[in-house]
């Protein structure tokens, strides 16, 4: 299967900074990456959806200016969790969908290996 | 939107015995995935399956969507085959490329 890599897979950061967690498709071109959220013993939630060369698209309730999401290329996709508090600690998730082949419609999603994040 | 049932929320078994986990989900689909999260969370994807059956070692997946339902079947569990498991779909309407995730079945083989 496809590969997407995530990093980095575990930070610990102070209150008031910013960290910056990148999704890379390995092996293939990935115009739409995903963005999860997952708190402890819980589902994962979808934050924002990420075009290439565009805006990215958030889902209702999650804070633009908090989550900055850059995706400047086919193949890397940034979140940035600006001015980080504690209730920001939880587990990241990025995820990328093959590109569809000619003529073709829906294709398997793949996942990054997570990012923990620990606000101190 | 759309929403997806997993059941059942937890499942202990002992090694070697089958298993069979549900997804329910409440509109049409052109995508479901079923994953494992491991202990590290890396989600390890199953199968991509919108429809029909596939087997994959001592796993299977049958989806029928014309009644919007999908099984994982673990055969001879071994204590490995711990973890949660998740649903995933796509909606069929609407041109959304998000998945939804079911919250997941959580999986407990003893030795």
């Amino acid at each position: 299967g496809a590969v997407v890599s995530q990093h980095p897979s575990r930070v610990i950061c102070k209150s008031g900074t910013s960290v910056k967690i990148e999704c890379r498709s390995l092996d293939f071109q990935a115009t739409t990456m995903f963005w999860y959220r997952q708190f402890p013993k819980q589902s994962l939630m979808l934050m924002a959806t990420s075009n290439e060369g565009s805006k990215a698209t958030y889902e209702q309730g999650v804070e633009k200016d908090k989550f900055l999401i850059n995706h400047a290329s086919l193949t890397l996709s940034t979140l940035t969790v600006t001015s980080a508090h504690p209730e920001d600690s939880s587990f990241y998730i990025c995820s990328a969908r093959v590109l569809p082949r000619r003529g073709g419609k829906n294709t398997e999603a793949f996942f990054g290996q997570g990012t923990r994040l620990t606000v101190v | 939107g759309i929403q997806v049932e997993q059941s059942p929320p937890d499942l202990i078994l002992q090694e070697g015995a089958n298993s069979t986990l549900r997804c329910n989900f409440s509109d049409s689909v052109n995508n479901l995935q079923w994953f494992h999260q491991n202990p590290w969370g890396q989600l390890i994807n199953l199968f991509y399956i919108p429809s029909g059956t596939k087997q994959n070692g001592r796993l299977s997946a049958t989806t029928v969507a014309t009644e919007r339902y999908s099984l994982l079947y673990i055969s001879s569990s071994q204590t490995t085959d711990s973890g949660v498991y998740f649903c995933a779909v796509r909606e069929s309407q609407g041109g959304s490329e998000k998945l939804v995730f079911g919250k997941g079945t959580k999986l407990t083989v003893n030795p």
